[in-house]
């Protein structure tokens, strides 16, 4: 597909329990973002991938995050020991990296993550 | 340090009349900015950008954003309402002078057209 893409596209778990999330960005992106979006609201940055650069992780809300890009494409987010704090729609977003990060974001469709 | 804000929460608007909703920022350098919409059940849409020229950007849909760099704003702007263009709209930036700056979103605006 040309888009991006995330699954699973719904998510449902138990309290404590640690999930993943995986986003496949457009092919040829470098750059590779993660937000959370509770309840139709703003958008809160997670993570930022650039390219081969160390990720700003600067979004991140607890340790319990963690984030990883295998190969240049792939992310996961892990949440690890979920809380019902944690149930929100994770966005993640790709863009081509031309000099001045001028590209706009694709957006996936998201991941909505239920904490019960 | 950058932000950007979206002082409205919600904009009610009669279909047919013209429709602003406003965005300002706040950057080191020059900005690179955006706009985005969301309809409902539905994955975020780019709008249009500016990244340097003419302030007026037109982008999909009709609509069109004015950069001001003295009121630090980039208003996303529609001459004539379509109940349709009812979603929820975000303003985002950039630095463009740090080439690890990313972009920031502000906390959206809802858009309500009535028929």
């Amino acid at each position: 597909g040309a888009g991006v893409s995330q699954s699973p596209s719904n998510k449902v778990t138990e309290k404590g329990k640690d999930v993943e999330l995986r986003c496949d960005p457009i092919s040829g992106h470098t750059a590779l973002y993660w937000y959370r979006q509770s309840l139709g609201q703003g958008l809160e940055f997670l993570i930022y991938f650039q390219g081969n650069s160390a990720p700003d992780k600067s979004g991140l809300p607890s340790d319990r995050f963690s984030a990883e890009r295998t190969g240049g494409s792939v992310s996961t987010l892990t949440i690890q020991r979920t809380q019902q704090e944690d149930s929100a729609v994770y966005l993640c977003a790709s863009s081509a990296r031309l000099a001045g990060g001028q590209n706009e974001q694709f957006f996936g469709p998201g991941t909505r993550l239920t904490v019960l | 340090a950058q932000s950007v804000a979206q002082p409205e929460d919600q904009v009610n608007v009669a279909e047919g009349n013209p429709l602003t909703v406003k965005c300002t920022y706040s950057v080191s350098g020059n900005p690179y900015l955006f706009w985005y919409v969301q309809y409902p059940n539905r994955g975020l849409q780019f709008l249009l950008k500016y990244i340097t020229g003419d302030n007026l950007v037109k982008g999909s849909y009709g609509f069109e954003a004015e950069f001001n760099k003295s009121q630090t704003s980039f208003h996303l702007k529609k001459p004539s309402a379509l109940v349709s263009d009812s979603a929820l709209y975000f303003c985002a930036v950039r630095d463009s002078t740090s080439s690890a700056s990313k972009i920031i979103f502000g906390s959206g605006t809802r858009l309500s057209i009535r028929p």
